[in-house]
């Protein structure tokens, strides 16, 4: 099973400030099968970035994802205030189970 | 456009069955996987596991094996999640949701969750 370890834990910031979350994985994710959700109090999670860097359909481009074999990137670029939220990370490569990281909670500064 | 609406919300008590629905509404039923994912109070997600709509094949995770069951009713265009011998730690948010093509596991649609509360 690969374990998908995001940091930091909790990120501190400001509107307009630029975002980067950073996701580990314990081996490598075959074919860059790795995505990004955004998740908001009492709400189902919403796809942001697959396949490491390709954004779903509707997301803003302030959102990027980069990264391959273990480590990956979401970076927001200009914090708006409706991006504050729970950012998860999920490998969906060759085999299941298909993990998510734990999670890093966006707040503001 | 592609909606997936669940159950309501449960309670049950430690060893008990509860069975979760998620009917889709908006596209083909039968041509994307859908997929069970939970998330405990405060905690992340988990994957729980998928059914091809079209086959009625499942591929649960290992954790879940021997206590889960995926099936579904395509004439409804429903699916569903049966978690059995229910424990505390089993009280969580469970999700439906869908893969974005075919039988991928990016997940591009989701139910709104339904809570299942375990206790005594």
């Amino acid at each position: 099973e690969i374990v998908l370890t995001q940091s930091p834990g909790t990120l501190s910031l400001s509107p307009g400030e630029r975002a980067t979350l950073s996701c580990r994985a314990s081996q490598s994710v075959s074919s860059s099968s790795l995505a990004w959700y955004q998740q908001k109090p009492g709400q189902a999670p919403r796809l942001l970035i697959y396949g490491a860097s390709s954004r779903a359909t509707g997301i803003p481009d302030r959102f990027s994802g980069s990264g391959s074999g273990t480590d990956f990137t979401l970076t927001i670029s200009r914090l708006e205030p409706e991006d504050f939220a729970v950012y998860y990370c999920q490998q969906y490569g060759s085999s299941p189970p298909y993990t998510f990281g734990q999670g890093t909670k966006l707040e503001i500064k | 456009q592609v909606q997936l609406v669940q159950s309501g919300a449960e309670v049950k008590k430690p060893g008990a069955s509860v069975k979760v629905s998620c009917k889709a509404s908006g596209y083909t039923f039968t041509g994307y996987y859908m997929h069970w994912v939970r998330q405990a109070p405060g905690q992340g997600l988990e994957w729980m596991g998928w059914i091809n709509p079209n086959s009625g094949g499942t591929n649960y995770a290992q954790k879940f094996q021997g206590r889960v069951t995926m099936t579904r009713d395509t004439s409804i265009s429903t699916a569903y999640m049966e978690l059995s011998r229910l424990r505390s730690d089993d009280t969580a948010v469970y999700y439906c949701a869908r893969s974005s093509y075919g039988g991928n596991s990016i997940l591009n649609y989701w139910g709104q969750g339904t809570l299942v509360t375990v206790s005594s």
